[in-house]
């Protein structure tokens, strides 16, 4: 069985421009979320997605958006890239809802912002 | 909010030595405690879990017991391995919220 998948694996931008990242969630989940691991920080919580819907958000700003596609897939677009964004960014899915059912880890897609 | 403090990294250790990683919360509820391990370069996988109050969990000689009244959830392990260096995370999922970490411990096991 396929892990989840992130891309690019990594990625580096200039400040002020746009990235996008993907994610493909193991087969069968329904839910996806986005950390972000930024050295020093741990890992924040960003955006959690189900069945097509964003249920729940982290303390980030607006710039930092995604949304899930019919397949379950998703996409993380962080606008206006700033220094600070530069960071690890983690994808993980599960089966519907989150009280109980595990995450499971991509490997992460790294944003470099110069 | 919910919140979790582990250990300050690094920790360093020689092979066949005793491991103990501290992790203690604070949430509201009754909250289900996990221990992520991330190794070089890669994301982070499910070391093992803990779902009420005294529980154990265990996996790959790791444990770690759900301690309510310390608020405390522990990772040990026996005799660590120079392929148990990596970075440790301990996580709690309480009500309906996605995972709150801690900030990682890194393990190096030297030979």
């Amino acid at each position: 069985e396929a892990g989840v998948t992130q891309s690019p694996t990594h990625l580096i931008k200039t400040r002020g421009q746009q990235a996008t990242l993907r994610c493909s969630p193991i087969s069968g989940h329904t839910s996806v979320y986005w950390y972000q691991q930024a050295l020093g920080l741990g890992l924040q919580f960003l955006l959690w997605y189900d069945e097509g819907e964003e249920r729940n958000r982290g303390n980030f700003p607006p710039r930092f958006s995604g949304r899930q596609f019919p397949n379950y897939s998703s996409e993380l677009n962080v606008n206006a890239l700033e220094l600070e964004d530069s960071a690890l960014y983690l994808c993980a899915s599960s089966l519907k809802g989150i009280r109980t059912n595990e995450q499971y880890f991509g490997p992460g897609t790294r944003l470099t912002v110069t | 909010g919910d919140s979790v403090t582990q250990m300050e990294g690094p920790v360093t250790l020689s092979e066949e030595a005793f491991l103990t990683i501290n992790c203690t919360y604070t949430a509201t509820g009754y909250p289900s405690l996990f221990w992520y391990v991330q190794y070089p370069g890669e994301g982070l996988q499910l070391l093992l879990k803990a779902t009420k109050a005294d529980d154990k969990g265990s996996n790959k000689g790791f444990e770690a017991t759900y301690r309510k009244e310390t608020t405390s959830f522990h990772l040990e392990k026996g005799s660590v391995q120079v392929s148990d260096s990596a970075v440790y995370f301990c996580a709690l999922l309480s009500g309906n919220t996605p995972l709150v970490f801690g900030k990682g411990t890194r393990l190096s096991v030297i030979a």
